[in-house]
């Protein structure tokens, strides 16, 4: 059974910082795996989708890495900004079905 | 393209009363997934629907909740006679056939914005 977990729940920062964001995986055969993005009482917005033959994914200040040996991905978030406060949540297709398990989300606080 | 589109945004039901949640994908997707995230909780798998066809409701609890994605029109994901436990946000997202189970197309998943149900 996939189960993934994220690392930090929360983080606080103040503007300018580069950050990780950690997420990882109990089973390592995954297709892919996607990064989204909620704001407070919002959906979701897809950031960036790795597909299992790829080791990495950029998008503008985002860049997502993939290793799926040892069941890990990080989200590098550059020069961080007040507007990129939100949840962002990592999810991985469940192995052998169509259900997607996501991770509980790590809050960021980017301080201007 | 207008993306998933969900409605209502916000619906409020009395204990016992029915809730109609409606999930349009985005247009030329064929494959449907709710997902039900509770208050200060990860998103929750419930069901994922094909054009007609029910493929997976493992995350449906049995009694009460129901699904489904007619030939022509949107989702219906049905609560009937709500409960307290009920309220939470539920989130719809729509794809592209998957390549195989577990293997999404590149377009990945793209979600509506959610309705968001209390039980009063």
């Amino acid at each position: 059974k996939q189960e993934v977990t994220q690392i930090p729940a929360a983080l606080s920062v103040p503007e300018g910082e580069n950050l990780v964001l950690n997420c990882s995986f109990t089973d390592s055969a995954i297709y892919n795996l996607q990064w989204f993005r909620q704001d407070p009482g919002k959906g979701l917005t897809s950031l960036l989708l790795i597909q299992s033959s790829q080791r990495e994914q950029t998008s503008g200040r985002l860049n997502a890495s993939l290793d799926k040996s040892s069941g890990r991905s990080t989200l590098y978030i550059a020069a961080s900004q007040p507007g990129d406060s939100a949840t962002y949540l990592c999810a991985v297709p469940n192995t052998g079905g169509f259900k997607t398990i996501f991770g509980a989300g790590t809050r960021l606080f980017v301080k201007a | 393209n207008a993306g998933v589109m969900q409605n209502p945004r916000h619906l409020v039901r009395r204990r016992g009363q029915e809730a109609r949640l409606r999930c349009s994908p985005v247009k030329g997707h064929s494959h449907v997934y709710w997902y039900r995230q509770l208050p200060e909780e990860g998103l929750k798998f419930m069901v994922y629907l094909q054009k007609e066809n029910i493929i997976d409701e493992s995350g449906m609890p049995k009694e009460r909740f129901s699904a489904e994605f007619p030939k022509e029109g949107p989702s219906i994901l049905r609560i009937q006679q709500v409960v307290r436990g009920d309220s939470a946000a539920y989130f719809c997202a729509s794809s592209p056939p998957p390549l195989s189970r577990g293997y999404l197309s590149s377009g990945g998943y793209t979600f509506g914005s959610g309705t968001r149900l209390t039980v009063v």
